[in-house]
């Protein structure tokens, strides 16, 4: 059974510190994806990660992916209160013979406070 | 561009009914996806479909099923409703599912059963 590992699962900290949130998945999959969730509201899309040693930046968010670890932490920078949500990992599932993953595996989420 | 439309956003069903949900993907987004979303389970896949075929199934009852049309909007219903079956339904797109699999959701539809 394919398994995403978030960790931690809650995390509150303060403005103007750094924090990283690991995943750790079971599948050997190269793609990896990272969403962010507020309150009531859909998943945005953050990075797509498609092979070993993939990082990205976007603002104060880096994303990276260790493929032979199964790992990808996704990295905050000098948090400011805006970045408070919550965030996924999420794999592709098994390759089915019908063609296509077997839709994405999520983590449980790490829900994210960043006190002003 | 507009994004994945989902309607309706909210619905408050009673215990046995059915009820059915409506996607559109983002144009030019052949692949959809169907997602629940509960406090207790997280994010479950539902099932795909590409080319007006289920392509992959989750681990569901068959309460659960959905189709996809010529245009590639979406339906899923969810028959003989029961008070578990409350949650948020988040509906995907992508451009193929397979070469381009980077997913962008609808708003979801919050579905109470009571």
């Amino acid at each position: 059974e394919l398994k995403v590992e978030q960790n931690p699962l809650f995390l509150s900290m303060q403005e103007g510190k750094n924090y990283t949130i690991y995943c750790n998945y079971s599948t050997t999959s190269d793609r990896l994806y990272w969403y962010r969730q507020d309150p009531g509201k859909s998943l945005e899309s953050l990075f797509v990660l498609l092979s070993n040693g993939a990082v990205k930046q976007e603002g104060r968010l880096m994303a990276s992916l260790d493929t032979k670890a199964r790992l990808s932490t996704l990295h905050i920078t000098a948090a400011v209160h805006d970045l408070s949500a919550t965030y996924f990992c999420a794999v592709d599932g098994e390759w089915s013979s019908g063609g296509g993953a077997d839709g994405l595996t999520f983590g449980k989420g790490t829900h994210l406070i960043i006190q002003p | 561009k507009a994004g994945v439309t989902q309607t309706p956003r909210y619905l408050i069903k009673t215990r046995g009914q059915q009820v059915t949900l409506s996607c559109s993907p983002i144009s030019g987004h052949r692949s959809v996806s169907w997602y629940q979303q509960t406090p207790g389970q997280g994010l479950q896949f539902l099932f795909e479909y590409f080319s007006e075929t289920q392509r992959n199934k989750g681990n569901f009852p068959g309460r659960f099923s959905g189709r996809q049309f010529s245009n590639s909007r979406s339906e899923m219903n969810v028959s003989t409703l029961e008070l578990g079956d409350s949650a948020l339904y988040l509906c995907a797109s992508s451009l193929d599912g397979i070469w381009n699999t980077e997913a962008f959701f609808g708003q979801g539809t919050r579905l109470t059963v009571v």
